[in-house]
């Protein structure tokens, strides 16, 4: 079974542009999770979305967005991008993600790099 | 409440030995605890995993110890291998609302082993 695939891998984009990162889960996971991992913040949690419905959110300003699609892919968008958004974007699916054990596996991730 | 502590930051090992890495939580509701490892340029990779109503769980040469009392569960590897050089984090899983859920990860642990 294919893993979970991040495309890009690589991005770079100026300060106040918009970037969309897509994300393809496992086939038969529903639920898709995004990350931004940054060396000072660590692994922090974006949103999660099931059967195309955002199910939860971190605390992240409204210029992160995402969306999921009938078939469980997602994306995510980041508008008027900053400095700071100079990341490892990571997606990761699950089953459901509501039940239970709570196994999640992620891509590769995106780097995206601001300048 | 939501934090998951991690320790040590880094590790250095000699091949052979054993690395033990610890997490403490605070947040009862926890109720899955993973193990993830990373490799540089890969996303995390779920390598263990434990539920509360067990005390360890071993899987090859990786064990995880849990003390629900003290709210602190560990990752141990024996017989440590240059292979597993790579950076590890806890995490700790918890409902939110309705069916959703999340993982909160520990800030990581950058373990080297030495051949």
């Amino acid at each position: 079974k294919a893993g979970v695939t991040q495309t890009p891998r690589y991005l770079i984009k100026t300060r106040g542009q918009q970037v969309t990162l897509s994300c393809s889960p496992i086939s038969g996971h529903r639920s898709v999770s995004w990350y931004q991992q940054t060396p000072g913040q660590g692994l922090q949690f974006l949103f999660e979305y099931f059967s195309e419905t955002q199910r939860n959110k971190g605390n992240f300003p409204g210029r992160f967005s995402g969306r999921q699609f009938s078939n469980s892919r997602s994306e995510m968008n980041v508008s008027t991008l900053e400095l700071g958004d100079s990341a490892l974007y990571l997606c990761a699916s699950s089953l459901t993600g509501g039940t239970g054990a709570y196994e999640q596996y992620f891509g590769p991730g995106t780097r995206l790099t601001v300048t | 409440q939501q934090q998951v502590k991690q320790s040590p930051q880094s590790l250095i090992v000699q091949k052979g030995g054993i690395s033990i890495i610890n997490c403490a939580y605070e947040n009862t509701a926890f109720d899955y605890f993973p193990w993830y490892q990373q490799f540089p340029g890969k996303g995390p990779a779920l390598l263990i995993a434990i539920r509360p109503d067990v005390s360890e769980k071993k899987e090859g040469r990786f064990t995880i110890s849990f003390n629900k009392s003290a709210k602190q569960f560990s990752l141990h590897i024996m017989d440590s291998q240059p292979g597993d050089s790579a950076t590890y984090f806890c995490a700790a899983s918890s409902r939110t609302s309705g069916s959703a859920r999340q993982l909160t990860f520990g800030s990581g642990t950058q373990l080297t082993v030495l051949p």
